[in-house]
């Protein structure tokens, strides 16, 4: 089956911009979670989304925000776009349970000028 | 809350060689225990996973991983590591309680095997 799509694969913004990115999951699945990775943080869980509600959410300011759609594709939008927002941005699909195997996305990788 | 630490921030090694991943976790709840690998320029792929049961647990690729809650501990090994499994090793705990589907990354050790 296909795997998890995410797009664009590259992205370059300018400080201020404002930026959309999605993840298309695997079918059946209703969960979609997105993740931050940066070389000195590492990766850091954004938030999660289940049947179109998101079911948590980690410490990121109020800038970032996502939703998912009825199909479960899921967008990530970042507002006033800061150079510190550079990151590769992941996103990972499962059937929903804490147990269920995630699958992740190449991921989005955002350049912020 | 919780965290995860790897304590080795890079591992190199010879082709055919043993290696030992390390990764503590700090929790006051019970977990669930993960470690994924990150090729360059990929996503992340799961190798194994720790739910309940047998404290030993085998993943794809031959590795391995063995969970001590007394020193609360998930390192992750293999006999014999190959070129190919030269990458990017995440641990990662979910915390079994919690809502979602959230995961605790460790910040990685890179495995460097060479001939």
């Amino acid at each position: 089956k296909a795997g998890v799509t995410q797009t664009p694969r590259y992205l370059i913004k300018t400080r201020g911009q404002q930026v959309t990115l999605s993840c298309s999951p695997i079918s059946g699945h209703r969960s979609v979670s997105w993740y931050q990775q940066t070389p000195g943080q590492g990766l850091q869980f954004l938030f999660e989304y289940f049947s179109e509600t998101q079911r948590n959410k980690g410490n990121f300011p109020g800038r970032f925000s996502g939703r998912q759609f009825s199909n479960s594709r899921s967008e990530m939008n970042v507002s006033t776009l800061e150079l510190g927002d550079s990151a590769l941005y992941l996103c990972a699909s499962s059937l929903g349970a804490k147990e269920d195997e995630q699958y992740f996305g190449p991921g989005t990788r955002l350049t912020v000028t | 809350a919780q965290s995860v630490t790897q304590l080795d921030s890079q591992v190199p090694v010879f082709e055919e060689a043993p290696v030992e991943l390390r990764c503590n976790y700090s929790s006051s709840v019970s977990v669930y225990l993960f470690w994924y690998v990150q090729y360059p320029n990929q996503g992340l792929q799961l190798l194994l996973k720790y739910l309940s049961g047998s404290t030993l647990v085998k993943g794809i690729n031959g590795f391995e991983a063995e969970f001590n809650k007394s020193q609360t501990s998930f390192h992750l090994r293999k006999p014999s590591v190959h070129i190919s499994d030269t990458a990017e090793y995440f641990c990662a705990v979910s915390e079994r309680g919690q809502a979602g589907t959230a995961l605790i990354f460790g910040k990685g050790t890179t495995l460097s095997v060479s001939s």
